[in-house]
């Protein structure tokens, strides 16, 4: 099992630029999580969906869209981009049976120039 | 809202030595849950170890484990006998535990570098 994938792996973008972000995972998972990674911040919550069809704001939203297309998919896009916005960018996963643990995938690294 | 503290943002450790990585944290909350995650250079993150608050006893895997005093809000990792390997970025996070089936989000601390000398 591949588990959490996310592509691409390094991205480099000129300001106001637009960009989607990949993430899909294997696992049947019904929940999915983009969180963003700053140096001395730890991870932040972006944007989280509790199921299918569903998504919500997490901590940081401001600047991004998601889409949950299905249930194995969820994707994170920046429509301008900013300087701001550089970062290590994380797609994580859970799911019901054990629903306190989060898989990460390999993780985004955005450049804004 | 809840809020996660690490006090330690860079340590050391001799390979085969123990150390303890503090955290602190603060919610309101009754029910939750406790994690170590671990980051090393390849950057993905490892979940190391997972605390439930309602139970009194401390968790342990392996090498890993914690010190969970829920009065004081407080929930340190040691790590015995230093490995290499362990040498990463540990987060301690924090999760409420929902009465409803929605989604459970982590809430981070900052981290701390852990450097194991060989």
């Amino acid at each position: 099992n591949a588990g959490v994938t996310q592509t691409p792996k390094f991205q480099v973008l000129k300001t106001g630029q637009s960009m989607t972000l990949q993430c899909a995972q294997d696992m049947n998972h019904n929940s999915m999580y983009w969180y963003r990674q700053d140096p001395g911040m730890g991870l932040r919550l972006i944007y989280y969906s509790a199921s299918e069809g569903t998504t919500d704001k997490g901590e940081v939203p401001n600047g991004y869209n998601v889409s949950r297309l299905n249930k194995r998919e969820f994707s994170l896009r920046l429509e301008s981009a900013a300087p701001s916005q550089t970062s290590v960018y994380f797609c994580a996963s859970s799911g019901t049976a054990s629903y306190y643990e989060q898989y990460f995938g390999p993780g985004t690294r955005l450049t804004v120039t | 809202a809840q809020t996660v503290t690490q006090s330690q943002p860079e340590m050391s450790v001799q390979e085969a030595e123990t150390v303890t990585l503090s955290c602190t944290y603060d919610t309101s909350e009754s029910n939750y849950y406790l994690f170590w995650y671990k980051q090393p250079p390849s950057r993905q993150m490892i979940l190391v170890i997972r605390q439930e608050a309602y139970k009194q006893q401390n968790a342990t895997e392996n090498r890993f484990s914690v010190n969970f005093q829920k009065a004081a809000k407080s929930f340190s990792l040691k790590i015995s006998d230093s490995q290499l390997g362990d040498t990463a970025m540990y987060f301690c996070a924090f999760m409420k535990r929902e009465a409803w089936a929605g989604s459970y989000q982590l809430t981070f601390g900052k981290g701390t570098k852990l450097s194991v000398i060989p």
